[in-house]
């Protein structure tokens, strides 16, 4: 069984820029996560979705980051223009929705703005 | 609201020592926590997840015990080896989010 991919594996931007990161969960997989884990902390939900629905977006800071899941399946999470703030893994992680099922995380995205 | 609480952000133990990284939570509902393991430059991966029927689960050694009556699921393994070097997340789901412990990161040395 494929697990979760994510590309790119590493990205690295000047301030202002912006970049699309890509994540294809597990096939059947209905509920799918993205996660911004700064270096040396723990991750921390930015948007999730069932389906194609966004489900909880209340984390994602709405005026630079946008994720859309539109057929409910693949899923772009992008950062307009870049902070050096934002520098941190984005890790997408999908189950399949039930109640206290597992998540299954891709390897991530390595962001660094300059 | 439900939170998670791991007090130790650094342990650190000799090889063959055994391990004990604390979790604490706090519950709406009836809890359900899991211990994610990420190895570096690695994503979490789930270690175990807490049974409903008071059942112990255990992986690769480690084992966890869901006690209501302290709200604790602490991760244990009665012998630590040098692989188990990582950091340890435990996480409490609620309304079918995780919610994330602050991490212990796990350094097992010779």
């Amino acid at each position: 069984e494929a697990g979760v991919t994510q590309s790119p594996r590493y990205a690295v931007l000047q301030e202002g820029q912006a970049v699309s990161f890509w994540c294809d969960p597990i096939s059947g997989h209905d509920t799918l996560y993205w996660y911004q884990q700064p270096r040396d902390q723990g991750p921390q939900l930015l948007v999730y979705f069932r389906d194609e629905a966004v489900i909880d977006n209340s984390q994602l800071p709405s005026d630079r980051f946008s994720a859309v899941r539109p057929k409910g399946t693949n899923s772009t999470l992008k950062i307009q223009s870049a902070k050096q703030g934002d520098t941190a893994t984005y890790l997408c992680a999908s189950s399949f929705d039930r109640e206290n099922e597992r998540l299954f995380f891709g390897h991530g995205t390595k962001l660094s703005v300059l | 609201g439900d939170s998670v609480t791991q007090t130790e952000g650094l342990v650190t133990l000799t090889e063959g020592l055994p391990v004990m990284l604390n979790c604490t939570y706090q519950s709406t509902y009836s809890p359900f926590l899991f211990w994610y393991v990420q190895h570096l430059n690695e994503a979490p991966k789930l270690l175990l997840k807490s049974f409903t029927d008071n059942k112990r689960p255990e992986h690769q050694g480690f084992h966890a015990t869901l006690h209501k009556s302290s709200s604790s699921f602490h991760l244990q393994k009665s012998s630590a080896q040098l692989s188990d070097s990582a950091l340890y997340y435990c996480a409490l789901r609620s309304n079918y989010q995780l919610i994330w412990g602050s991490g212990t990161k796990l350094i097992i040395k010779p």
